[in-house]
């Protein structure tokens, strides 16, 4: 089993719509997760942390559910620019990186 | 910018061939971690660094081997070069070795083996 899967999508959203995904982990004992933003063919840009209690940060929101060992992100209000590829990340000294879910906001 | 950067930006090799990737990392960083993304995949880790020293390694063969620097900068050196080594190479620097920091990337090495 992978250590972080993602729905790899793609995601094709009109403007202002939600769209919502999921990555499931298999370490249990993980305790610290971020999503990460990928534009095609830069570098990973760290988009939030996840925590416990779940956090928002402007239109983007992330769930974490221990117990189902699954993180979640929603977008709020898609904009053009969010369009790019989300990596999950489980990071347990070293970061492991799920495949990616790509995501395209059409106007 | 994160103020990692990295050297060279493309590269095109030989299959056998060796070749070293290059990682300057954030000023006060003292952890370089390297990892490869191939083409539709997420990054893998390849090992890091903490202090000069390896501080851990992924499911990587031998023949790939690192360096840090007494100014932490790093080097990737791959033997051997085989066609599925074609990908982005990424570094990161952080803080520590610990999980608490975050990681911030250099804009990565594309490696084509031919």
């Amino acid at each position: 089993r992978k250590e972080v899967e993602q729905d790899p999508g793609p995601f094709n959203v009109p403007e202002g719509a939600t769209v919502a995904f999921n990555c499931t982990y298999s370490n249990s004992a993980s305790q610290s997760f971020f999503w990460y933003r990928q534009d095609c063919r830069k570098e990973p840009k760290l988009l939030m942390s996840v925590y416990s209690s779940g956090n928002e940060d402007g239109r983007f929101t992330a769930q974490l559910n221990r117990a189902s060992q699954y993180i979640s992100l929603l977008i709020r209000d898609s904009k053009l620019s969010d369009s790019a590829t989300y990596l999950c990340v489980v990071n347990d000294y070293k970061l492991s990186f799920g495949a990616g879910t790509t995501v395209t906001v059409r106007a | 910018e994160t103020g990692v950067t990295q050297s060279p930006t493309h590269l095109i090799k030989t299959r056998g061939q060796q070749v070293t990737l290059r990682c300057s990392s954030q000023s006060g960083h003292n952890t370089v971690s390297w990892y490869q993304q191939a083409l539709g995949q997420g990054p893998q880790f390849i090992f890091q660094y903490y202090r000069e020293e390896e501080n851990g390694r992924g499911n990587f063969p031998p023949r790939f081997s690192g360096l840090q620097f007494p100014n932490y900068s790093s080097e990737l050196n791959v033997n051997a070069l085989e066609l599925d080594d074609s990908a982005l190479y990424l570094c990161a620097s952080s803080l520590d070795g610990s999980s608490s920091y975050e990681q911030y990337f250099g804009p990565g090495t594309r490696l084509t083996v031919t």
